[in-house]
C-alpha cells in the first residue's frame, strides 16, 4: 500500500556539519512532498516543499532533492546548528487531500 | 504573521466523557484538517474539509468523531465517547487550496484517563 518512511529514525550529528535526512515513498502518483521540522511540544513547521516537476529545491541552509525514479527524497542541512535540533518528518501528497507523514527523524547536533 | 491557533493546550478527561477541541484556521484558508499524533509515534491524517463538508476521512475517523464549522472562524473536532488509547496530541491544519502548505497549531494534548 502506500506509504512513507524514513530510513533512519535517529541521526547525530556535529554542530558545523551538514546533515541530510531521508525519505522513501512508494505512491508514483505523489506530485508534491513537504518537509516538516518539529521541535518539542509544538506543531509541525514547514521547512521547504518540492513539486515532482522538480529534483532539487534549495532554501536558506536547506537543500530538498527529488529522486521520482527511485522515490526517494532528502532533506540537506548546511551547516547544522543547535537549533536544528528537532523531529523531521517527510510529508507525501496523495490524490486525496490528505497528506500522508513519513515516521520521522530525530536530528541531534551534538556542540 | 497569521497562524491557525487552538484551544485547549491540554485538556484530561475521564473515559467514556465527551471532548471538543477547538481551531481556528488561517482567515482566508478554504481547506481544514485534523491530525493526531500518539507521543512518540507519526502524525496521522484523521479528516479534511472543504465547503461546509467532509471531503475525506481515515479508518481512525470513526463514528466517535466527528467535525463541525459552526460559524465563519472555527472548526472543531469532537470526540463523543473518549477511550484511553484516543490520548494523543491533536493538530489542526489549514491550508488555502488543494495543493499547497499546509499550516498546523500549535496542537491540543488530550489525555484520557
Amino acid at each position: 500500500g502506500e506509504s512513507v518512511g524514513l530510513h533512519l529514525p535517529t541521526l547525530s550529528v556535529q554542530e558545523g556539519d551538514n546533515s541530510i535526512i531521508n525519505c522513501a515513498y512508494s505512491n508514483s502518483a505523489s506530485d508534491y512532498f513537504i518537509w516538516y521540522k518539529q521541535e518539542s511540544g509544538k506543531g509541525p513547521q514547514f521547512i521547504i516543499d518540492i513539486r515532482s516537476n522538480m529534483d532539487k529545491r534549495q532554501g536558506q541552509r536547506v537543500t530538498v532533492l527529488l529522486n521520482k525514479t527511485v522515490k526517494h527524497l532528502s532533506l540537506q542541512i548546511a551547516a547544522t546548528q543547535p537549533g536544528d535540533s528537532a523531529v523531521y518528518f517527510c510529508a507525501e501528497k496523495n490524490y486525496g487531500q490528505n497528506f500522508v507523514f513519513g515516521p520521522g527523524t530525530r536530528l541531534s547536533v551534538l556542540p | 504573521e497569521p497562524e491557525v491557533t487552538q484551544t485547549p493546550s491540554h485538556q484530561v478527561t475521564q473515559m467514556g466523557q465527551e471532548v471538543i477541541l477547538r481551531c481556528v484556521p488561517i482567515s482566508n484558508h478554504l481547506y481544514f484538517y485534523w491530525y493526531r499524533q500518539i507521543l512518540g509515534q507519526k502524525v496521522e491524517f484523521l479528516v479534511s474539509f472543504y465547503n461546509n463538508e467532509i471531503s475525506e476521512k481515515s479508518e481512525i475517523f470513526d463514528d466517535q468523531f466527528s467535525v463541525e464549522r459552526p460559524d465563519g472562524s472555527n472548526f472543531t473536532l469532537k470526540i463523543r465517547s473518549t477511550k484511553l488509547e484516543d490520548s494523543a496530541m491533536y493538530f489542526c491544519a489549514s491550508s488555502a487550496g488543494l495543493t499547497g502548505e499546509l499550516f498546523f497549531g500549535e496542537g491540543s494534548r488530550l489525555t484520557v484517563l
